[in-house]
């Protein structure tokens, strides 16, 4: 397991479409977050998980927004009916327990381009 | 107020200068601090942590003022390769989730 894996690296979409991105954590690490970073922005938080349980979720998370990770292992981020507004690169961490930021470990993300 | 904030940049800097960044914090209580860096369209990775008094590493500074609440960056005899934007960042939520700053841009040049 070399780090946190994300994919699709890239995704064009249409507005009004459904898109789903997959995160892959680091095996041992059981919290994932979800972040969105816009152009000129630093990452802001989304979601997180403690195993399988979402304990936080962000009001930048929409209605057509929901992340899920159902074993506890890989999660899924799905937006739905995409506006012009979502594009954004979609990054993933894993961190293996709270307080542990130097374990804190970003994917490479996922870069939405909503046309 | 912005939980976090930092002077965006870009600042442009000849090769081997000394550059400082600053960044501001709203919530007095944090305990813990980060520079990351973030080469462009990659992910964020942690460059440094800042505890209490700061630290250092090689050409890297790192120092934390509470009074003020600010903790600054410096790095020594820039290279070419440290261009990159460098983000402020701070626990949040319970130490839960990670807070940055808009990140401050360097660009080194010969």
């Amino acid at each position: 397991d070399t780090g946190v894996s994300q994919d699709p690296r890239h995704k064009i979409t249409k507005r009004g479409q459904n898109v789903t991105f997959r995160c892959d954590p680091i095996s041992e690490h059981n919290r994932l977050y979800w972040y969105r970073q816009t152009l000129g922005q630093g990452p802001e938080f989304l979601t997180y998980f403690q195993n399988e349980a979402q304990l936080e979720k962000s009001r930048l998370l929409s209605d057509r927004f929901s992340a899920e990770r159902p074993k506890g292992s890989f999660s899924t981020l799905e937006i739905q009916r995409t506006e012009q507004g979502d594009s954004a690169m979609y990054l993933c961490a894993s961190s293996p327990e709270q307080g542990d930021f130097r374990g804190y470990t970003f994917g490479s993300g996922t870069r939405l381009t909503v046309v | 107020r912005k939980e976090v904030e930092q002077d965006p940049g870009p600042f442009n800097v000849p090769e081997g200068a000394t550059v400082a960044f600053n960044c501001t914090y709203s919530n007095s209580a944090s305990q813990s601090f980060f520079w990351y860096r973030q080469d462009c369209r990659k992910e964020p990775k942690l460059l440094m942590s800042v505890y209490s008094s700061g630290n250092e590493d090689g050409r890297f500074t790192a120092q934390l003022n509470r009074a003020s609440q600010y903790i600054s960056l410096l790095i020594r005899d820039s290279k070419l390769s440290d261009s990159a934007t460098y983000l402020c960042v701070v626990p949040t939520g319970g130490g839960n989730k990670l807070t940055f700053g808009t990140g401050t841009q360097l660009k080194v040049e010969l």
